[in-house]
């Protein structure tokens, strides 16, 4: 079974400081992983996503991602963080559900506070 | 592109009474499309995986009968959350896949607050 692990939940940093957000998974395969942002009381944004290729992953808002087969990561990176980033952000694993769709298990979740 | 949307944003309705929930996929076809539940402070809980033309497949736990899920066309589902009471209060949220040769990514709405008083 697919799953993921985000071993912080709560992490605090400084506005214009570095950000990485970890992300661990279990997958028997070559993983579907993605990371989402959700806003108080919104949906979730994709941030990123990896397929296949490349493993350094650029996304939206200056986030970037790398898939690190050997020890199962794929860490999300931003070199300069804004106080608009203050958010809870989720990695999620996708494999193949038993109805052939695409089943995508989150973590439980990064809660971001931006200090000034 | 790949924009999801749902209505209502917000509802508050009586113990006792359905609430039917939209979820629509704005510029793509989905033909799969995830209803979710989230409660405060926590990871998104998934209910159901509704595929077009065919009965929604539930999670272990759920109850079918409860959470009425219709997916009438390739860009909407519904979710109807009947007789509620208020333990159903909840964050509701749904997403729909665009698939990209075998490969799906899921996009989200931005969510239903569910409040039964």
């Amino acid at each position: 079974a697919q799953s993921v692990t985000q071993p912080d939940i709560h992490i605090t940093v400084s506005e214009g400081a570095s950000l990485e957000l970890r992300c661990n998974y279990s997958y028997g395969a070559t993983p579907y992983l993605f990371w989402y942002v959700q806003s108080p009381g919104q949906g979730l944004q994709l941030l990123l996503k990896y397929f296949s290729g490349d493993t350094l992953v650029q996304g939206i808002k200056g986030f970037e991602a790398e898939f690190k087969r050997s020890q199962s990561s794929f860490n999300l990176r931003k070199p300069s963080v804004h106080w608009s980033d203050a958010a809870e952000y989720f990695c999620a694993v996708g494999g193949l559900g038993s109805g052939g769709y695409q089943k995508v298990t989150f973590g439980t979740g990064t809660k971001l506070q931006v200090i000034p | 592109g790949a924009v999801v949307s749902q209505h209502p944003s917000r509802v508050i309705c009586k113990s006792g009474t359905s609430v039917k929930i939209e979820c629509r996929s704005l510029d793509f076809q989905a033909t799969t499309m995830f209803w979710y539940r989230q409660f405060p402070k926590q990871s998104l809980m998934l209910m159901a995986t509704s595929n077009e033309g065919s009965k929604a497949t539930y999670e272990q736990g759920v109850e079918k009968d409860k959470f009425l899920i219709n997916h009438a066309s390739l860009t909407l589902s519904t979710l109807t959350v009947t007789s509620a009471h208020p333990e159903d209060s909840s964050f509701y949220i749904c997403s729909a896949t665009q698939r990209e040769g075998m490969r799906e990514t899921q996009y989200f709405g931005p969510g239903t607050r569910l409040l039964v008083l």
